[in-house]
This record gives C-alpha cells, structure tokens and sequence, in this order.
C-alpha cells in the first residue's frame, strides 16, 4: 500500500495563478482532509470530507476549493493564489468508522507563492 | 468548540531520562485523544489514540500516554528517550459525539533529546 500520495512535491506560484493539489489514498478510507501547517501555528484544516459526495470547510477555507472526485481522491484548488497562501499543505485519510478515528498523512506540497 | 493546548513550545531532555510531553484539551461530548508524530520535512505519523477505556495507553516506539479526565489532560511519556525521538509533537482532539467530526490539532512541542 502506498497510503496517501500528494502531487506535486513542491510548486512555486506567481500571485493570481491558480493550481489544483492532487491527494489519493488507497486504504478504502471514507473520511479525507486537507491541512496547511505554518510556522508556529500547528494544523490548520482547511477542508475535510467525512465520507464521498460530503464536503465542509474547516478552519482556514478562504482562498480554496475541493472536490471529492470519488472514495480514492480528495483534491484542492487554489483559484487566485496569494503570497499568505505560502505554505505546507498536507492531505490526510481516516477509516472514520469507531475506534479508527486516527489519520494517515501524506508526505505534503510545499508551496510558495510569489 | 473543542480545543487543544500544548503548554511547552520545545522540551529538552538527555538521552535514557523520561521524557513527558504535555497536551490540556476541551470538548463538549467525549474526548477521543491522539498523539502524532512528525519528523524534518514528512508528514505527520499516529503514535496512539485514546477512545475509551484504560486511561494508560500504550502506542508506537515505546510511548504511552496517560488520559485524565478531571485534569483534561493526555500528557504523552516514555521511560527512556532515545536521541532518535528528536521530533516534533502533535495532541489532537475530536469530539466523540459524532462519526462526522474533525479533530483540531495543538500548535505542537519540539522534543530535543541529546547525547
């Protein structure tokens, strides 16, 4: 098993592009989520999706978009991008079933807009 | 609302001592704890969870962690550090009320282990 994939590893954006991170997993999970990690300040959830065709903004959902493609992939878009979106985004997975509320993450994009 | 409160911004401890890093956290239904791990430029890794039942638990890499829940605490420990500990340390918490729920993440403790 792979367990989470994100592509692309690193991106760097000029301010007003747009880009879409990919995420997959492959561990049949049903919960999906994306996290931006900065300096100082932890986690933040951006989006999560508890189950397909489910999606709802979390903490820091300004500036992005998801689509729950299907139960394997969780995507992120970024329409307009600005240099405060300069960041680590991590997808994570959960079973999201009881007692299995525990995440699996990916290995994260690093992002920087310019 | 929930919340998780990481008091320490970094802990240093020297190898083979006990090592003890601290999480608070608040919730209104029951808490369901976790300790995560994550080292220079990866992801975070699970290292162990509290759903219900004995408040000592035992995860990966020789940690256990330790529910209270008249101090709201999930303090996270281990007999003898080894300098490979040296990481950083996520506390989570999610509400156990709902199936549908996200956990929110304390802002996370370095831990420095030395020779």
């Amino acid at each position: 098993n792979a367990g989470v994939t994100q592509t692309p590893k690193f991106q760097v954006l000029k301010t007003g592009q747009s880009m879409t991170l990919q995420c997959a997993q492959d561990m049949n999970h049903n919960s999906m989520y994306w996290y931006r990690q900065d300096p100082g300040m932890g986690l933040r959830l951006i989006y999560y999706s508890a189950s397909e065709g489910t999606t709802d903004k979390g903490e820091v959902p300004n500036g992005y978009n998801v689509s729950r493609l299907n139960k394997r992939e969780f995507s992120l878009r970024l329409e307009s991008a600005a240099p405060s979106q300069t960041s680590v985004y991590f997808c994570a997975s959960s079973e999201g079933s009881t007692r299995t509320y525990e995440q699996y993450f990916g290995p994260g994009t690093r992002l920087t807009v310019t | 609302a929930q919340s998780v409160a990481q008091p320490e911004d970094q802990v240093n401890v020297a190898e083979g001592n006990p090592l003890t890093v601290k999480c608070t956290y608040s919730v209104s239904g029951n808490p369901y704890l976790f300790w995560y791990v994550q080292y220079p430029n990866r992801g975070l890794q699970f290292l162990l969870k509290y759903i219900t039942g004995d408040n000592l638990v035992k995860g990966s890499y020789g940690f256990e962690a330790e529910f209270n829940k008249s101090q709201t605490s999930f303090h996270l420990k281990k007999p003898s550090a080894l300098v490979s500990d040296s990481a950083l340390y996520f506390c989570a918490v999610r509400d156990g009320r709902t199936n549908a729920g996200k956990s929110t993440f304390g802002d996370g403790t370095t831990l420095t282990v030395k020779p």
